[in-house]
């Protein structure tokens, strides 16, 4: 019974290109929350979706970025002409109900790096 | 919104010291309260957690105290060994949004040997 899996787990891209972030979650769940880690930070709250809809975007900056999570295959993190301020790593968790008050069980992350 | 404040930022301990790690919440509605530790290089890991209808939970080396009327809650690590260094994140969460974590920055503890 894997758990949530997101790849790459390493990403380099160049100023101004797009990343695509992936993430696969625990097999029956359909709620996917992405957090974002900036270095020597905490996690923070980025967006948060059930298959098809976005339920809550308020953590997700209003321009570049872009998430979804359609009704077959990953969910998928995008940002489009990254900046060296979107180096950050990138996890996300999934749940079969709506999360409230347990932890998340997190992949391992997307660690991405905008050179 | 919920602001978590945390204290250390570093904390070093010999080993089988105890360590302490402080955390304090802004928003009174918060009722969920965990603790992840976080080794070099990989994802967040649950080790406690603990309820506003609960002042005091343990797991063998590691206890949480959660302090509603003060608004701060607490991780202890006793008997503490080299393993057990990593950095400790506390996080808190509202009824109203409780999928949506606030996470501290983080205490970096290092236990030597």
């Amino acid at each position: 019974n894997a758990g949530v899996m997101q790849n790459p787990r390493h990403l380099v891209r160049r100023r101004g290109q797009e990343a695509r972030l992936r993430c696969s979650p625990m097999k029956g769940h359909s709620h996917v929350y992405w957090y974002r880690q900036l270095p020597e930070e905490g996690l923070k709250f980025m967006v948060y979706l059930q298959k098809e809809n976005i339920i809550d975007e308020s953590g997700m900056p209003k321009e570049r970025f872009s998430a979804e999570f359609p009704k077959e295959g990953p969910s998928i993190l995008r940002i489009q002409q990254v900046v060296r301020g979107d180096s950050a790593a990138y996890f996300c968790a999934s749940s079969r109900e709506i999360q409230t008050n347990y932890g998340y069980t997190f992949g391992s992350g997307t660690r991405l790096t905008v050179v | 919104g919920e602001n978590v404040e945390q204290h250390p930022s570093t904390l070093s301990v010999q080993e089988g010291d105890s360590a302490v790690i402080k955390c304090t919440y802004s928003d009174s509605a918060s009722n969920y309260f965990p603790w992840y530790k976080q080794e070099l290089g990989k994802r967040p890991q649950l080790i406690i957690d603990i309820r506003s209808n609960v002042g005091e939970k343990k797991d063998q080396r590691i206890a949480v105290t959660l302090n509603k009327t003060a608004k701060h809650f607490s991780l202890h690590i006793t008997e503490t060994q080299p393993e057990d260094s990593a950095v400790y994140f506390c996080a808190a969460s509202t009824v109203a949004g409780s999928y949506q974590l606030t996470f501290g920055k983080g205490t970096k503890l290092s236990v030597i040997p």
